[in-house]
């Protein structure tokens, strides 16, 4: 019963550098999200999936690409990591969205 | 646009008081409302859905409308109780996702 799996749970990049985390969910949802989670901003919405093969910007893009690899696996992307992209970063997924998000355990970023 | 408000970054009471934690939103459709609970490093659990109207780890959120409200409250908080709390608000249809506040930092002094 694993729900949403993030990998890797800890990273450090130099800037500059590029790195990919992974996502996946094995509750059969249709949706998944990637979230930024900042002290005193919250949770921010990177990119979301709301099926597979959609993808779709949300409120902090910048600087992110996405995946949605299969309905299972929603991948984000760092292409050219900077120190401001440090942040914890929260996978989710949601079916019809009554019930809200499941949420993987985080993958904490620090970019040097 | 859709927005959640929670006025308190923290809130510090002793354990046996009463607590409340303050959401508000913005939305002019039919709102759904979420609160969620992150303990300490940990990932983001479901506490409440306003839909389900139930009574979580003896929490309760009561939706008011007339004051685009939805606070958390407990009579009797207990140290375990010490966490972050976001409200969450979702729209729905196709393209679902739930706008979060940017937390309140709950501590339950002994």
């Amino acid at each position: 019963n694993a729900g949403v799996t993030q990998t890797p749970k800890f990273q450090v990049l130099k800037t500059g550098q590029s790195m990919t985390l992974q996502c996946a969910q094995d509750m059969n949802h249709n949706s998944m999200y990637w979230y930024r989670q900042d002290p005193g901003m919250g949770l921010r919405l990177i990119y979301y999936s709301a099926s597979e093969g959609t993808t779709d910007k949300g409120e902090v893009p910048n600087g992110y690409n996405v995946s949605r690899l299969n309905k299972r696996e929603f991948s984000l992307r760092l292409e050219s990591a900077a120190p401001s992209q440090t942040s914890v970063y929260f996978c989710a997924s949601s079916s019809t969205g009554l019930y809200g998000y499941t949420f993987g355990s985080g993958t904490r970023l620090t970019v040097v | 646009a859709q927005r959640v408000t929670q006025p308190e970054k923290l809130l510090s009471v002793f354990k046996g008081a009463p607590v409340e934690l303050k959401c508000n939103y913005s939305y002019s459709g039919s709102p759904e409302l979420f609160w969620y609970v992150q303990y300490s490093r940990q990932r983001l659990q479901l506490l409440l859905r306003h839909i389900s109207r139930e009574s979580i780890k003896g929490f309760t959120a009561d939706l008011n409308k007339g004051e685009t409200s939805f606070h958390l409250k407990k009579p009797f908080a207990q140290e375990e109780d010490s966490a972050m709390y976001y409200c969450a608000l979702g729209r729905g249809g196709s393209n679902y996702k739930l706008t979060f506040g940017k937390g309140t930092l709950l501590t339950v002094n002994p």
